[in-house]
């Protein structure tokens, strides 16, 4: 049963453009969400993160928004660079001094010059 | 600057041989997790140190074990690889097991299993 579901296996955006990658969870329990980009042949690398308290959280081009209620977050990336280009993980955890990271299956970004 | 090292990156096995799985991390991290990522799949965790402490998940199968001898190195043993065990294996640290600790990723180690 998947908790953390990224519906999208891929998405192409042109340079300069929004790109938006979205993420859907199952588990109420979650209340922290990160972001993680990877390039080919490296691992996973953190990006942003969003604590459930909060519905925005910002860090330069990259922005990730929260919806409690509909259960879904999202990452919008503006504007799109070529080196944006790689797989980008969503990922959960339950709070307080749980470790766990529940990952999505990935979306793979494209960004065309 | 390497911070979370995987020797090696690929791995070849047979299936039915032992294989054991190397990570070596800079951070000087009290935890350091393993990750198995199939084919288009989520990674999913096996299992944690935290410092000595193994923890081990509940659905990760007997067949795979881990040893960490000291705070830098951690190993991942796989005693008799089949092969649905073909897969990404990912290692990760984090400082503390905290939810807002961030894991820190190598890059990987890509298991064959013939």
């Amino acid at each position: 049963d998947q908790q953390v579901k990224q519906n999208s296996p891929s998405l192409s955006v042109q340079e300069g453009r929004i790109s938006i990658l979205n993420c859907d969870y199952t588990n109420s329990m979650f209340d922290y969400f990160l972001w993680y980009k990877k390039y080919p042949a490296e691992g996973p690398t953190f990006l942003i993160s969003i604590s459930s308290i909060k519905d925005k959280n910002e860090d330069g081009r990259f922005t990730v928004f929260l919806n409690k209620s509909a259960k879904h977050l999202s990452l919008h990336i503006v504007p799109s660079q070529p080196g944006d280009s790689a797989v980008y993980f969503c990922a959960a955890r339950s709070g307080g001094s749980n470790y766990k990271l529940t990952f999505g299956k990935g979306t793979l970004l494209t960004v065309n010059p | 600057d390497a911070m979370v090292i995987q020797n090696p990156r690929y791995q070849v096995t047979q299936f039915g041989k032992p294989v054991t799985l190397s990570c070596s991390q800079t951070l000087n991290h009290n935890v350091m997790y393993w990750y198995q990522q199939k084919s288009s799949q989520a990674p999913k965790l096996l299992f944690h140190y935290y410092d000595k402490d193994f923890n081990n998940e509940a659905d990760t199968p007997d067949n795979f074990q881990s040893r960490r001898p000291n705070t830098s190195f951690c190993f991942l043993d796989i005693r008799s690889p089949g092969l649905g065990d073909a897969a990404m294996y990912l290692c990760a640290t984090s400082r503390a097991l905290t939810s807002t600790d961030t894991q820190y990723f190598g890059p990987g180690t890509r298991l064959t299993v013939l």
